[in-house]
């Protein structure tokens, strides 16, 4: 069975931009959440997706948003991209609302 | 929401001896701890998880503990060895399937 596949894998922006990231869930996975992780700030909860709505989401500014699809694949956006935003993004996926988490490897946005 | 704290935020060993990295979390609905092992430049995987309704698991030389009364958990790791080096992940959430919340994360060093 595939793991959690996560792309682009790594990508620059500049300041301003705006970047799209997707994550393919384990087959049969119908929550995805995203993590932002950064050096000294562990992971940070994005928001978590069950059956195409979003369930929970942390305390990240309207710039950060996503959405999850019928096929339960989902996708985050950051808009006008700042410097801080700079991080390894990762998706997770799990069996339904309960289950282990299955993390992607992650896209590793760079900021400049 | 819920709050965890994890430490310490380095922890070098000898091989052989062993480690104990503790986490404390906030909300006493919390009723699943994971534990969540990040190896350099991989994605964080899942080692053991405990649920409220035991005190106490183990697998092989890692352990888990858990103290609801206290609201604390903790990570042991006997026996250790160099390719236990990595950055160790508590977490918790709560039954209602809210986000899992992590901790800070544990860089533990095994030294030959």
């Amino acid at each position: 069975k595939a793991g959690v596949t996560q792309t682009p894998r790594y990508l620059i922006k500049t300041r301003g931009q705006q970047v799209t990231l997707s994550c393919s869930p384990i087959s049969g996975h119908r929550s995805v959440s995203w993590y932002q992780q950064t050096p000294g700030q562990g992971l940070q909860f994005l928001f978590e997706y069950f059956s195409e709505t979003q369930r929970n989401k942390g305390n990240f500014p309207g710039r950060f948003s996503g959405r999850q699809f019928s096929n339960s694949r989902s996708e985050m956006n950051v808009s006008t991209l700042e410097l801080g935003d700079s991080a390894l993004y990762l998706c997770a996926s799990s069996l339904d609302i309960s289950g282990e988490l299955f993390f992607g490897e992650g896209s590793r946005l760079t900021v400049l | 929401g819920e709050n965890v704290e994890q430490h310490p935020s380095t922890l070098s060993v000898q091989e052989g001896d062993s480690a104990v990295i503790k986490c404390t979390y906030s909300d006493s609905a919390s009723n699943y701890f994971p534990w969540y092992k990040q190896e350099l430049g991989k994605r964080p995987q899942l080692i053991i998880d405990i649920r409220s309704n035991v005190g106490e698991k183990k697998d092989q030389r890692i352990a888990v503990t858990l103290n609801k009364t206290a609201k604390h958990f903790s990570l042991h790791i006997t026996e250790t060895q160099p390719e236990d080096s990595a950055v160790y992940f508590c977490a918790a959430r709560d039954n209602a399937g809210n986000m899992l919340t992590f901790g800070g994360g544990t860089r533990l060093m095994v030294k030959p």
